[in-house]
Order: structure tokens, then C-alpha cells, then sequence
């Protein structure tokens, strides 16, 4: 079955300072990949996605590129600000299945 | 609606009780997810209906919980006799299956609280 596997432990980071957030995934044929974040008090909401390989989905300075030789959606940001502290999603969508397979999410603080 | 509605945003039930939560997705979404986040948890997935086919309840933890969805669109989470560990966040989102499928969209939840 379809799988997504993020990094647990949760990140904290000064201002400014480099983010990668690790996503791996296991799923029959080509998934579509995307990372919801949910700042606090809010609900879940797309941050960027990736539809084939290769791709590089990106938004607010965040990015992740489609890795099929790898199968990891790995997310990067140059430099982080405390405004991006919130917990981050990976998931995956079979085409086949249609159906949202998310990883257990990553907790990000960012420090002045 | 322009996004997903659920109500209430905030239940507080007393234990043995039985709730119901509901959700309304975006017009014309033919997926509905239901899932579960408890403080600090990541999500726990429940149910989900895609358009006319057999619900996959293979996330529902007991047969106290069950969801229906009424002419493929509102969603109602039912449970039943309230445990105190059935406190969290309840998560709907709908997604448009139709082709490639696209992202999901989430309501902001309802906080139950069994007391």
C-alpha cells in the first residue's frame, strides 16, 4: 500500500537559517506529491505540490522537487523566518486511488 | 460554499454521550476524507467517500464510530457512547477526483472535548 515517511523529531531553527524537512514515500505507479502546512490555530493548507517526476513544486520560498529515483518530496527553504514555524505535512495521491496518504507531520520553530 | 465547512467548530460532551459532527465540502468534490488529530499528533486517518464507490473505513478505531455522506456531499461523523479519548481535533477535507486528482481541502475542524 501507499505509504509517506517524514521526519518525527521536531526542527527548531534560528532566523535565516537553512530548512530541509525529509519525505519519502512508497506507492504503486505515479503519485502526485504535495506539502500542507498548518500554522497554529489554523487548518491544514496546501503549500506546494509536484505531479510527475522531476517537477519542482514551490511557494513562499519554500521548494521540493519530485524524486523518483529516490521516491522522496524532500522540502527546502533558503531562510527560514518565525513567521514559517508550524507543522509540516508530505502526502501523496495515487492517481489510481485517488485517495490522500499524509505522513505524521513535522513540527518546525523558528527562533528570532 | 467557497471551502469546507464543519460545525461545530467546538463540542464539549459529557462521557457516554453520543455526538455527531458535520461536514459540508466544496461543491462538486467528489472525495470527502474524515481524520482525527489529537495535541500535538499528527493525522489519524478515518474514512473516506469517493463518488459512488464503497467507503474505505479501514481507519474508523471501533464500531462506536461510523459516517455516512448523503447524496455525495454533506458528511455526518457520528460516535457513539463518548470516550474520554475520543478528545481531539476532527479533520474533514474533499478533493476533486477527476482524472489527475487534485489537492485536499481542509475545514478547520471541530474540537471535542469528553469530559
Amino acid at each position: 500500500g501507499n505509504s509517506v515517511t517524514q521526519m518525527e523529531e521536531p526542527v527548531t531553527l534560528s532566523e535565516e537559517a537553512f530548512l530541509t524537512i525529509n519525505c519519502t514515500y512508497t506507492a504503486t505507479g505515479y503519485p502526485s506529491l504535495f506539502w500542507y502546512v498548518q500554522y497554529p490555530g489554523e487548518g491544514l493548507q496546501l503549500l506546494l505540490k509536484a505531479t510527475k517526476a522531476d517537477d519542482k513544486g514551490s511557494n513562499k520560498g519554500f521548494e521540493a522537487t519530485y524524486r523518483k529515483e529516490t521516491t522522496s518530496f524532500h522540502l527546502e527553504k533558503g531562510s527560514v523566518q518565525v513567521s514559517d514555524s508550524a507543522v509540516y505535512f508530505c502526502a501523496l495521491v495515487n492517481t489510481n486511488a485517488g485517495k490522500s496518504t499524509f505522513g505524521d507531520g513535522t513540527t518546525l520553530t523558528v527562533k528570532p | 460554499g467557497a471551502g469546507v465547512s464543519q460545525s461545530p467548530s467546538n463540542k464539549v460532551t459529557e462521557k457516554g454521550k453520543d455526538v455527531e459532527l458535520r461536514c459540508d465540502p466544496i461543491s462538486g468534490h467528489t472525495a470527502l476524507y474524515w481524520y482525527r488529530q489529537s495535541l500535538g499528533q499528527g493525522l489519524e486517518f478515518l474514512i473516506y467517500f469517493q463518488g459512488n464507490s464503497a467507503p474505505d473505513k479501514s481507519g474508523l478505531p471501533s464500531d462506536r464510530f461510523s459516517a455516512e455522506r448523503t447524496g455525495g456531499s454533506v458528511s455526518t461523523l457520528t460516535i457513539q457512547r463518548t470516550q474520554q479519548e475520543d478528545s481531539a481535533v476532527y479533520l474533514c477535507a474533499s478533493s476533486l477526483v477527476q482524472g489527475a486528482p487534485t489537492e485536499a481541502f481542509f475545514g478547520q475542524g471541530t474540537r471535542l472535548t469528553v469530559v
